[in-house]
């Protein structure tokens, strides 16, 4: 089983229509700290965001908002009012101990294509 | 500041061959992580190295030999390449301290014959 679903493989929008993308986790840390990556088409990962397990908080930056549920195990992103240059992959990520044992060891998720047309 | 850099950015090999992939980083930070990424897969983590002179196993270890002699640099060696390494390969780097936000290099785009 995997430990990061994005269970939407692809989305496509149209420019200024809201996205949410969707994260759920699974974890037997009790500490633990997710991200948001952005993939652009020009191949780099670029890092969005990061949350630690006892901030539960919902997170605004700009027209990037970020939804923690720990009683959901989920860790959602929505885009308002999306426009082209968002079109990228974006990928979440759980940082826990369970493989390594002691040190916060990152899995991706497989990945959303986020796809705006104009 | 470079950041991470990643030599070489494109390499195509025939199977049997072997290569070292070099990932360098100027931030000082003590994790490092060779990623492959494929279509519909993700990112997945093959061997991290949590310090200089220490490295350990991730998900998709099999085919693959790591080195960090210094805590800038860490190799990724293909003993003798496979089709199935055909993939995106990405170095990583983090400090602890940060709690894993991770730093990515550019890739290297590996093509096994």
């Amino acid at each position: 089983a995997q430990k990061v679903t994005q269970a939407q493989t692809e989305i496509s929008v149209v420019e200024k229509e809201d996205v949410t993308l969707d994260c759920v986790y699974e974890t037997r840390d009790t500490t633990y700290y997710l991200f948001w990556y952005k993939q652009p088409p020009s191949g780099e990962l670029v890092f969005l965001i990061r949350r630690n397990s006892f901030d539960e908080q919902n997170e605004i930056s700009g027209r990037y908002s970020w939804n923690f549920q720990k009683s959901t195990s989920s860790f959602n992103f929505t885009i308002t009012a999306s426009q082209v240059v968002d079109s990228a992959v974006y990928f979440c990520a759980l940082s826990d101990r369970t493989l390594s044992g002691g040190s916060y060891i990152p899995t991706f998720g497989r990945g959303t294509s986020l796809i705006v047309h104009p | 500041n470079a950041g991470v850099t990643q030599t070489p950015k494109f390499r195509v090999l025939k199977t049997g061959q072997s290569m070292t992939l070099l990932c360098a980083q100027d931030m000082n930070h003590e994790y490092m992580y060779w990623y492959r990424q494929d279509p519909g897969m993700g990112l997945r983590l093959i061997h991290y190295s949590v310090g200089e002179g220490t490295t350990a196993k991730g998900e998709v270890p099999d085919g693959y030999n790591v080195s960090r002699l210094k805590k800038q640099n860490f190799l990724l060696g293909l003993e003798s390449a496979a089709p199935s390494q055909t993939s995106v390969y990405f170095c990583a780097s983090s400090s602890r301290s940060s709690y894993n936000e991770q730093f990515f290099g550019p890739g290297t785009r590996l093509t096994v014959l």
